[in-house]
């Protein structure tokens, strides 16, 4: 198994414009979480799917953050417009309940 | 609501040394408790779990006990080694099964020969 794919690793843009993060979960696992890690605040969970339907967005620090699972391979975080303070390290993450979560190798988005 | 505190670091050892990492939790319910280790550049991978009181889990040479009376789950190796150098992060769950997850804000270990 590949585990938990993101793409892409890095990711430097100027702000004001649109940054898409992607993720392709564990083939079999029905749970997939966006984290964000940053020194100031650690690790937070932004939002979570059950069967690509999102349970929990509370997260999610506001409306220029948005996330979609179309199909159970397939997750977007998208940011727009993206700010300074969006810079950080974005983790997928995905389970079952049989299994522990599983993460991603994360990308990092510095906004510039 | 639930939440993880964990000691403060960096913590430096010398190789061999023992270690422990202090780990406390508030949770409303029977929460499942969680270490996981992060390595430079990677993501977050389990270390060990534990789902009810009086549970040890342990892997590669790390254990922790689920202490309900003091609501904790400290880390602990006997010996720990360079390759033992990560960030490692408490964790809850208060649902069936293992998520989601609440995490502690981590702690860098840094072990040196």
């Amino acid at each position: 198994d590949a585990g938990v794919i993101q793409s892409p690793r890095h990711e430097v843009t100027e702000m004001g414009q649109e940054v898409t993060l992607r993720c392709k979960p564990i083939s079999g696992h029905d749970y997939l979480f966006w984290y964000r890690q940053t020194m100031m605040r650690g690790l937070e969970l932004l939002i979570y799917f059950n069967n690509n339907v999102p349970i929990d967005d509370s997260g999610m620090p506001e409306d220029r953050f948005s996330a979609k699972m179309p199909n159970a391979s397939f997750s977007t975080l998208k940011i727009q417009p993206s700010e300074p303070r969006d810079s950080a390290v974005y983790f997928c993450a995905s389970s079952s309940l049989s299994t522990p979560l599983h993460f991603g190798n994360g990308t990092r988005l510095t906004v510039t | 609501g639930n939440s993880v505190t964990q000691m403060e670091g960096p913590v430096t050892l010398s190789e061999e040394a023992f270690l422990t990492i202090n780990c406390t939790y508030t949770a409303t319910g029977y929460p499942s408790l969680f270490w996981y280790v992060q390595y430079p550049g990677e993501g977050l991978q389990l270390l060990l779990k534990a789902t009810k009181a009086d549970d040890k889990g342990s892997n590669k040479g790390f254990e922790a006990t689920y202490r309900k009376e003091t609501t904790s789950f400290h880390l602990e190796k006997g010996s720990v080694q360079v390759s033992d150098s990560a960030v490692y992060f408490c964790a809850l769950s208060i649902y069936s099964g293992n998520t989601p997850l609440v995490f502690g804000k981590g702690t860098r270990l840094s072990v040196i020969a």
